[in-house]
């Protein structure tokens, strides 16, 4: 069974520094997803960035970025130039690719949650 | 706004009663996800739904708990006979599979007494 494993479960980061999110996943598999989410308290959760496992190049999306290590099967997530309106818990997630779709489940980490202070 | 809407938004009830949850995923959406989170942990998948067919389960869903998706438009999860463990955050999800993005749900708080 697929498992992701969070090891932070608080971090710190003083307004417009940068921070980095840690994530390791255990899986046989060869294809899949990677995704970060982040929840913001009594809100949604929304997709941060997704990487393809088939893909060497790390995911950027504008101030988030990932650096993804398929043989050491970790995936963490840098936030630059870090806002208040970052802080929120935020998740690892790993989706298995069955038969070329992407229709399979999500398995979550248990997320870190990200303080901001100004 | 044309999001995934999920309705009660808070549920208590007394343990023993049953309860039911409604997701209305995004239109074009044609899968459908449960899962559910409790404090300080991340989500766990409860069952999920192409169209109308159910195509997994987890062994998380006991006999207690069925979920339907009627004509492969919103979906129901119904919990029978509550205990306090069935205390979570219940949330829904469906997916764009152009995209590949899963899109939430602001999620069913219950909490069973």
């Amino acid at each position: 069974a697929q498992t992701v494993t969070q090891s932070q479960p608080e971090m710190s980061v003083q307004e417009a520094e940068t921070v980095t999110l840690s994530c390791t996943y255990d899986t046989s598999e060869s294809d899949y997803y990677l995704f970060w989410y982040k929840q913001p308290p009594s809100r949604q959760m929304i997709l941060v960035i997704r990487q393809e496992a088939y893909k060497q190049q790390n995911a950027t999306e504008n101030r988030f970025s990932v650096n993804f290590q398929k043989a050491a099967k970790s995936f963490s997530l840098k936030i630059s130039d870090s806002q208040l309106g970052d802080a929120a818990m935020y998740f690892c997630a790993y989706r298995r690719i069955i038969l070329n779709t992407n229709a399979g489940k999500s398995t979550f980490g248990d997320g870190t949650t990200l303080t901001v202070k100004p | 706004d044309t999001g995934v809407s999920q309705d009660p938004r808070h549920k208590i009830t007394k343990r023993g009663q049953n309860v039911t949850f409604r997701c209305d995923p995004i239109s074009e959406h044609n899968r459908l996800y449960w899962y559910r989170q409790t404090l300080g942990q991340g989500p766990e998948f409860l069952t999920y739904f192409q169209n109308e067919a159910q195509l997994e389960k987890s062994r998380l869903l006991s006999d207690r708990f069925s979920a339907e998706r009627p004509k492969g438009s919103f979906s129901t999860l119904e919990i029978q006979r509550t205990e306090q463990g069935d205390s979570a955050m219940y949330l829904c999800a469906s997916l764009d599979r152009f995209f590949n993005e899963q899109f939430f749900g602001p999620g069913t708080r219950l909490t069973v007494l």
